[in-house]
């Protein structure tokens, strides 16, 4: 399996609260991405990036910014979180284009 | 943009049976992917294709470019094999997939 972790795997927070959600990789992977799967849709992506510093919006971009100082981390943010915002969180990565690697994925709810 | 349909969206079957989930999509693509997700746990990919056919164990995967179609099959069906299964389609000079919203199978001993 691909060496991709996520943190935390489960967290509870309060609207209008910030909210970071670190996405780690040993692979040394050039692409990573954030995405959100809730019921009724299939995965949407948030955020990807393409190296180090470089970063792109998704479909569903709006409340979400995203951080990648390092190869290895990739950091999706939620500045103030909304009850919207509940979902759970996969993050992937990929070296060739169309082949990703999923993580384990994270549960956010927003109370 | 791509579109990405998925049937059935709910499966149920016995032990046993052979199993088809179909995809189809409405953009030529350059990659089609089948992913695995067990209940509560996290995403897998089966397969990569681009044309043809691949075969892995019991699960077999087909595409046909001109129809802008895929199958999985799934070969004496097993209670393990009860998960969502995902078709995700990549675009031509595109890094992004865009995802089906998946079919549930059930497999009852």
């Amino acid at each position: 399996d691909a060496g991709i972790t996520q943190s935390p795997r489960h967290k509870v927070t309060e609207t209008g609260t910030p909210v970071t959600l670190r996405c780690h990789q040993t692979e040394n992977h050039r692409y990573m991405y954030w995405y959100r799967q809730d019921p009724g849709h299939g995965l949407r992506l948030i955020h990807y990036s393409y190296g180090v510093k470089d970063t792109d919006k998704g479909e569903v971009s709006d409340g979400y910014s995203v951080s990648r100082s390092k190869t290895e981390d990739f950091l999706l943010t939620l500045e103030s979180a909304t009850s919207s915002q509940t979902s759970v969180y996969f993050c992937a990565i990929s070296e060739f284009v169309y082949e990703q690697y999923f993580g384990p994925g994270t549960r956010l709810t927003v109370t | 943009k791509n579109e990405v349909e998925q049937s059935p969206q709910n499966l149920t079957a016995q032990e046993g049976e052979f199993i088809t989930i179909n995809c189809s999509y409405s953009v030529g693509i350059s990659a089609l992917h089948w992913l695995q997700q067990h209940p509560g746990g996290g995403i897998v990919s089966l397969f990569m294709l681009s044309s043809g056919k691949k075969k892995h164990g019991r699960l077999i995967a087909t595409i046909n470019i001109q129809e802008k179609h895929s199958s999985l099959h799934i070969t004496a069906s097993h209670p393990r094999d009860s998960a969502v299964y995902i078709c995700a389609v990549g675009d031509f000079g595109n890094e992004k997939l865009t995802f089906g919203t998946g079919t549930r199978l059930t497999i009852i001993p």
